[in-house]
């Protein structure tokens, strides 16, 4: 357990399905991060959060839409996703600002769009 | 642009003897570099990781050596285990604080 938590692990939803993912991290951390992970694909960093502010949008389509109420927490709402969107999604905190120290991820959510 | 490539897609060991797994990176300014291991159904766990006013450092079982010269990052396991089989991936950190991540190296551990 790396004190980051995602729920749900799979999600398998339609294209005009609505649905968000859910990171919790218990770690004290101020910075959050969601990631894409394709199949034979590095790492694309999507959002960072620091301090609950959004300080990077990585030219993600607004079809994906994040939220970070506070520091502990952070979404992913989605909304009329394609097929291509299908991958792993994984969160990931650190203590502080982004690229300052080590970030600690998630299990991830497998998301599969129909 | 940045990018950090692995140079072998997969790895095969024999229980007990030591893996290499290297990295080749873009960018001469990137200043820290980390190791994860992705094990089946996981996120990213960290291994090790190195700053660049560093030419090795050790963990448990894991070496990683940086060689700014040639822009090369390898990780080592001793005495590789079946527990070790998973992906591991390096990243590096460019300026401006952002981390850019390798594809990954499939180790497979036979017993």
């Amino acid at each position: 357990e790396t004190g980051v938590t995602q729920t749900p692990r799979h999600l398998v939803m339609g294209m005009t399905n609505k649905k968000s993912l859910k990171c919790e991290q218990h770690l004290g951390h101020n910075a959050m991060y969601w990631y894409k992970q394709s199949a034979k694909k590095p790492l694309e960093l999507m959002f960072v959060y620091n301090f609950k502010e959004q300080t990077e949008n990585n030219s993600v389509p607004s079809r994906f839409s994040p939220e970070c109420p506070n520091s502990s927490h952070l979404f992913l709402h989605l909304h009329t996703l394609q097929p291509e969107d299908s991958a792993l999604y994984l969160c990931a905190s650190s203590h502080e600002g982004p690229g300052t120290d080590t970030q600690y991820f998630g299990p991830g959510t497998r998301l599969t769009v129909l | 642009g940045e990018s950090v490539g692995l140079h072998l897609p997969t790895l095969s060991v024999q229980e007990g003897d030591n893996s290499i797994i290297n990295c080749a990176y873009s960018n001469s300014a990137s200043d820290y570099f980390i190791w994860y291991k992705q094990e089946s159904g996981k996120g990213p766990q960290f291994i090790i990781d190195i700053r660049s006013n560093m030419d090795k450092r050790q963990g448990q079982r894991v070496t990683v050596l940086l060689n700014k010269t040639v822009k090369h990052l390898s990780l080592q396991i001793a005495a590789t285990q079946p527990g070790d089989s998973a992906v591991y991936f390096c990243a590096e950190r460019i300026q401006g604080g952002k981390l850019i991540f390798g594809q990954g190296t499939e180790l497979s551990v036979k017993p």
